[in-house]
């Protein structure tokens, strides 16, 4: 398998759940990446991983907890979400985080919604 | 004020008809420029990186140019596939997350 796979591509769940989203990539980057997207709206970066060592955190909700166990796999870890964090939620990979010029490579989301 | 602002927001073409699509910038320093295609239910795709004013980039019907104040993402003869959202991102500043366009819709019909 190629490119950035992330699972479920599909996930509800209520405000007490706790859920976690996974994503591995299979082209040899070293930066992992979590986005928001939510309509109207530009993407938000929420989390970088580069080599493991999470390198930015863009003032996230406590309830959303990332892990990057190795330089292919990323989780994003759910608990007590809000109705209003119901997005598509995209991992992205890419050769180097540092300065930012090496073009992201996404996979195809999983689609959130919190009832 | 946005930093990164791409016009129009969407865009209803015939298949054949030539058009732009713009993004424009308020930061200096630009870095690199970035321009991805999104489909329905699927993640980004880059197409390209742009790094300096006057740099133009092909692929297929599409050609992205720069200047230092916007880019614009030519598409000529446009078909029916070419429908999706157009990303446009930046960085300028090293150390800097890239900053995302609000993005085009393109919806070319036969």
């Amino acid at each position: 398998e190629t490119g950035v796979t992330q699972t479920p591509r599909h996930l509800v769940m209520g405000m007490t759940n706790k859920k976690s989203l996974k994503c591995e990539q299979h082209l040899g980057h070293n930066a992992m990446y979590w986005y928001k997207q939510s309509a109207k709206k530009p993407l938000e970066l929420m989390f970088v991983y580069s080599l493991e060592e999470r390198v930015e955190n863009n003032s996230v909700p406590s309830r959303f907890s990332p892990e990057c166990p190795n330089s292919s796999h990323l989780f994003l870890h759910l608990h007590t979400l809000q109705p209003e964090d119901s997005a598509l939620y995209l991992c992205a990979s890419s050769q180097d985080s540092q300065g930012w010029d090496s073009p992201l490579h996404f996979g195809n989301g999983t689609r959130l919604t919190v009832t | 004020e946005d930093q990164v602002t791409q016009s129009p927001e969407a865009l209803r073409l015939q298949e054949g008809e030539s058009s732009s699509l713009n993004c424009s910038y308020t930061v200096s320093g630009l870095r690199g420029l970035f321009w991805y295609r999104q489909d329905p239910g699927k993640g980004p795709e880059f197409l390209f990186t742009l790094y300096s004013a006057g740099e133009e980039k092909e692929k297929e019907r599409l050609k992205a140019t720069l200047t230092k104040k916007e880019s614009f993402l030519h598409i000529t003869a446009p078909k029916p596939e070419d429908s999706a959202t157009y990303l446009c991102a930046l960085t300028f500043r090293a150390g800097t997350a890239l900053i995302f366009g609000k993005g085009t819709t393109l919806s070319v019909s036969s």
